[in-house]
Order: C-alpha cells, then sequence, then structure tokens
C-alpha cells in the first residue's frame, strides 16, 4: 500500500496559520475515521497531536486542529510558534489491521 | 508515568537476525496493544507489525511479512520484534508504540512512544 500524499513542505510565519493536506484513497483515509496526525522533532520520537479526524489528547494546544473532507484529511496550526517547525505526518487505518503513514511534511517557521 | 524503552538495536549483515525488545512501565501492559514502528535515515514513519494486549493476534506490513515475528510477554511487560533474514532496506530506527485506547486490536493511534533502537544491515 502506498503512503498517504503529503506536501513536503509548508511554511508560515510566527501568529500566522498553516494548514497541511494529507490524500489518501478511499480505502483509507477515505474510510474510515481513524486518522491521526504526529508531529516529530529531530532527534525525537513521534509525538500523538491528533486522533480520529480531529480530537486532541490531553496536553495538546488548542492550536492544533484536524479535519477530513472526502479522501484528504487537513492538520491546521494556528498562531505558529518556533517551536511548531518540526516535521508532521499524518496516518490512516486502512482495514485489515493495516496502519499507513504519509511521507511527512517539513513546517518552517519563517 | 508510561514508559517505553527498546533495545537489541546493532548492526547485522544481509540475511542475518536480530532480536529487539521494548520494556514498558506505568501502564497495565496487558490492556493494550501494541506496535513497531520504524524510520528508516532521512525518511518518513512506517508501520511495522502490531500485536493485541492478549498475544492472541498479530499483523505486519507486507514487506516484513514472513520475516519479522512480533511477540510479548505480558508477566514481564516486554515487547519483542525478532527480525530475521534482514535486508539492507530494514535500515532504521525502530520505535515501540503503546495504542491509544485499551482493549481493542486496532491498530490506529499511538499515544507513548520509546526513544527509538538503531538497526543497520550492512555487508
Amino acid at each position: 500500500q502506498s503512503a498517504l500524499t503529503q506536501p513536503p513542505s509548508a511554511s508560515g510565519s510566527p501568529g500566522q496559520s498553516v494548514t497541511i493536506s494529507c490524500t489518501g484513497s478511499r480505502s483509507d483515509v477515505g474510510g474510515f475515521n481513524y486518522v491521526s496526525w504526529y508531529q516529530q522533532h529531530p532527534g525525537e520520537a513521534p509525538k500523538l497531536l491528533i486522533f480520529e479526524v480531529n480530537q486532541r489528547p490531553s496536553g495538546v494546544p488548542e492550536r492544533f486542529s484536524g479535519s477530513k473532507s472526502g479522501n484528504t484529511a487537513s492538520l491546521t496550526v494556528s498562531g505558529l510558534q518556533a517551536e511548531d517547525e518540526a516535521d508532521y505526518y499524518c496516518t490512516s487505518y486502512a482495514g485489515r489491521n493495516n496502519l499507513i503513514f504519509g511521507a511527512g511534511t517539513k513546517l518552517t517557521v519563517l | 508515568e508510561v514508559r517505553l524503552l527498546e533495545s537489541g538495536g546493532g548492526s547485522a549483515q544481509p540475511g542475518g537476525s536480530l532480536r529487539l525488545s521494548c520494556t514498558a512501565s506505568g501502564f497495565t501492559f496487558s490492556n493494550y496493544a501494541m506496535s513497531w514502528v520504524r524510520q528508516a535515515p532521512g525518511r518518513g514513519l512506517e508501520w511495522v507489525s502490531a500485536i493485541s494486549g492478549s498475544a492472541g493476534s498479530t499483523y505486519s506490513t507486507d514487506s516484513v511479512r514472513g520475516r519479522f515475528t512480533i511477540s510479548r510477554d505480558n508477566s514481564k511487560k516486554t515487547l519483542y520484534l525478532q527480525m530475521n533474514n534482514l535486508r539492507a532496506e530494514d535500515t532504521a530506527v525502530y520505535y515501540c508504540a503503546k495504542e491509544l485506547e485499551a482493549h481493542t486490536d486496532m491498530v490506529t493511534y499511538f499515544d507513548f512512544w520509546g526513544q527509538g533502537t538503531l538497526v543497520t544491515v550492512s555487508s
């Protein structure tokens, strides 16, 4: 199964909002609401930001929000902060207990 | 505090074997499915394999099926990944990860991750 499609890079200035897309198919993103997003800083383990399309685990700032339309999920980071500079990965359940990741998006805070 | 600590990484030749371990603490280990996720140098994340809390069910991605075996010992709160017939493309940091929700066999979300252990396959 192919990785979900994400833009390789995204950027924004402090205080701005940026949206990262994650495109799959009806077999994964479009077929299930089991979409999540992870943040990974260099040299660190990933951190769960969003699960079940738009749910935030406790401790994740409200600045991070998720949504889905058809086969595309999106992560929006509002009020960009310097510490938001990281790699972001989407994932989706793809049936028969298979999980696929997006290729990742490097977010740069200008 | 939930903690996951991987060990067992290192170097192996193509065709060789390694066994990774992940020792868990801070939660009821047997209630949660666990997964291994890997990341090749400079690349993205890839889910590798998962096992249910009871160890009754296991799942793997196509590229490792038949070569890698996931298992767990709930009495020792330890997750394992036996990797056989290693290939150069298996070179990666291997993370163990805890499923968000208890008592589910579905592979969906990981709320805690270890720091990873590096596996290098080279002749």
